[in-house]
């Protein structure tokens, strides 16, 4: 199986403030990335597929980056309901998740 | 729009069964893979299985292979997932999702249906 690593667990942003969240591959996979959003409560919800194509409706502010093993999602600018879990996942192989990173505000 | 509407869930003896279904609406049901995805009560995500479009070929982690069955009904644009000789570890929120093969993602969700073993 595919491992996937993701940092940091946990991190405060304040409002406005640039976020980066990490997700690392044990082996490459070829920019089959992608990041989800879960609200307490939720269901996750698509935001960036293929590494870096933005899920139609996602705002703008959501980017995703990388290549080969090493992956990112920065939040441009950190706003209050941005607050949440995001996950990474691939599907190269059979389909896995990161543990996941818990974004609140500062 | 896209709908994904679960529903069987519930508390269940360990190795009892359970069968969850998922009705989708807003999309032609017959032109995706499907896939259900599970998580722990406060834990991360977990694939539980995936069936092809046609329901020609299903794949399983090794965790619920032999146990879980997943099948669909493209006439009536419903998902199934049979669950039998459940175990403690199973008690989850099981979702179901829409699975893109292009680039590997779940762009749909459903609502997530919990599902309790514990006698």
């Amino acid at each position: 199986d595919i491992q996937m690593t993701q940092s940091p667990a946990s991190l405060s942003a304040s409002l406005g403030e640039t976020v980066t969240i990490q997700c690392r591959a044990s082996e490459d996979i070829y920019s089959g990335l992608a990041w989800y959003q879960q609200k307490p409560g939720k269901s996750p919800q698509l935001l960036i597929y293929g590494a870096s194509s933005l899920q139609d409706g996602v705002p703008s502010r959501f980017s995703g980056s990388g290549s080969g093993t090493q992956y990112s999602l920065k939040i441009s600018s950190m706003q209050t309901e941005d607050e949440g879990v995001y996950f990474c996942q691939q599907g190269l192989k059979y389909p896995t998740f990161g543990s996941g990173t818990k974004l609140e505000i500062k | 729009e896209v709908q994904l509407v679960e529903s069987g869930g519930g508390l269940v003896q360990p190795g009892r069964s359970l069968k969850l279904s998922c009705v989708a609406s807003g999309f032609t049901f017959n032109n995706y893979w499907m896939t259900w995805i599970r998580q722990a009560p406060g834990k991360g995500l977990e694939w539980v299985a995936s069936i092809t479009n046609t329901g020609g070929s299903t794949y399983y982690p090794d965790s619920v292979k032999g146990r879980f069955t997943i099948s669909r009904d493209n006439a009536k644009s419903t998902l199934y997932l049979q669950m039998n000789s459940l175990r403690s570890e199973d008690t989850a929120t099981y979702y179901c999702t829409r699975f893109r093969v292009s680039y590997y993602y779940f762009d749909y969700w459903g609502q997530g249906v919990m599902v309790t073993v514990s006698s």
